[in-house]
Formats: structure tokens, sequence, C-alpha cells
């Protein structure tokens, strides 16, 4: 069993839809947890992070952590094409940072 | 951005020739990653270095090694190629808090084609 499951998607959804993005994980160790956004060819850039469970909220994104179902989510409101990209969940162990395969996301003018 | 810099960016080379890819930081940072990235498996680490002269293997360690003399190298090197390296690989760099926290950063990824 993978440490993070992570549907590869893709996902296309029109613009100014919200979008959601979930990602489960096995180890009730993690405490910390993150999603990365990654353009094509380019690196993952972090793009919100989240201490234990509950919500934070950064503009247009909003991170849900659920440690008791072991379930991350990241929504998306008035998604735009801009927003097209691989969207990858990741957590943090010891040093170590365990990542979901990854959700391609397509969003169309 | 953080100061990460891979080198070389692409390279196509031959099975069972020797490969070194490079990750070089300016952000002192302790921590040093090399991950690969293939399509149906994300990212998975290769090594990993808690500081300089420290490594430790990551889940698909096999065919790769790594070396990290100076705080801000870290170098990953394939003995002898073979085509199931062909992939992309990123360096990543973090630091640890007293929280245990600090995020990963990336660098731009070093595209290895094994022929």
């Amino acid at each position: 069993q993978k440490e993070v499951e992570q549907d590869p998607g893709p996902l296309s959804v029109p613009e100014g839809a919200i979008v959601s993005l979930n990602c489960t994980y096995s180890n009730s160790a993690f405490q910390y947890f993150m999603w990365y956004r990654q353009y094509s060819r380019k690196g993952p850039e972090l793009l919100m992070y989240t201490y234990s469970s509950g919500n934070k909220e950064d503009g247009r994104f909003t991170a849900q952590v659920d440690k008791s179902s072991k379930y991350i989510s990241l929504f998306i409101r008035d998604s735009q094409p801009s927003d097209s990209a691989t969207y990858l969940c990741a957590m943090k162990g010891f040093n170590k940072f365990y990542f979901g395969s990854g959700t391609k996301l397509n969003v169309k003018p | 951005d953080a100061g990460i810099t891979q080198s070389p960016r692409h390279k196509v080379t031959e099975t069972g020739t020797p490969v070194t890819l490079r990750c070089h930081q300016t952000e002192n940072h302790r921590y040093m990653y090399w991950y690969r990235q293939d399509p149906g498996h994300g990212l998975r680490l290769i090594h990993y270095s808690y500081g300089v002269k420290d490594t430790d293997k990551g889940e698909v360690s096999d065919g790769y090694s790594v070396s990290r003399s100076k705080t801000e190298d870290f170098l990953l090197t394939l003995e002898s190629a073979t085509s199931s390296q062909t992939s992309v690989y990123f360096c990543a760099i973090s630091e640890r808090d007293r929280w245990d926290t600090g995020e990963l950063f990336f660098g731009e990824g070093s595209r290895l084609t094994v022929l």
C-alpha cells in the first residue's frame, strides 16, 4: 500500500468552477500536510501547507485536513485557466516527504 | 524563489555510461533531496542528505549513489546508467525548524534519457 494515494485525473473543468482535489494517506504519524503545484516542465512549487488538522485559506485556495479520516483536500474557487497544472499532495514524516502521484487539472476558458 | 540550480538540465546518454547530476543551493539549508518523477509514480525519493557527508537511502536508491562534501552541493551519480533510469530528476532542499516543519523547495529538474 502506498503511503499517499491521489486520484491522477485528469480533471477538466470550465473557468469559474469550484475544484476539489483529494488525497488519502495511511500513516497516522503525519502532522504536516502540503499541496504543491507543478506547471509543465517545471519543478513543483509549494502552494499551501497545514500543520495538523483543520482548514487554511489563502485567497481562492482552501486546504483541509481531516486526520481522523486520513484525508486531505484542496479547494480552488473561481478557477482560472492559469490554475491548469498538476497538483501534488505531500506529507512530512521525520525528515522525509511523501508525495501523491499528482492530479492533472485543466481549466477551460 | 529558492536558490537551487540543477545541472545539466538535459542529458542524453547510452546504457552503461556513468552520469552525475549536480544540485547547488545558495540557501544554506541543511537538508537536500534527490527525487525522480515518472508518469503514474509521482515523485519518489532516491537519496537524501541531512548534513555534510551525512546521507541516507530513499525508496528507490538501487543503482544510485550520492555525495555531499559541501553544504551547498549534492551530487547524484548513476554508476552505469540503464534505460529504466530515464526520468526527470528533481533536487529539493528544506530546513527544519524547532516545530519540525520546513517546506520543501524544488529545482527546475534534470531530464535524463538513457538510450
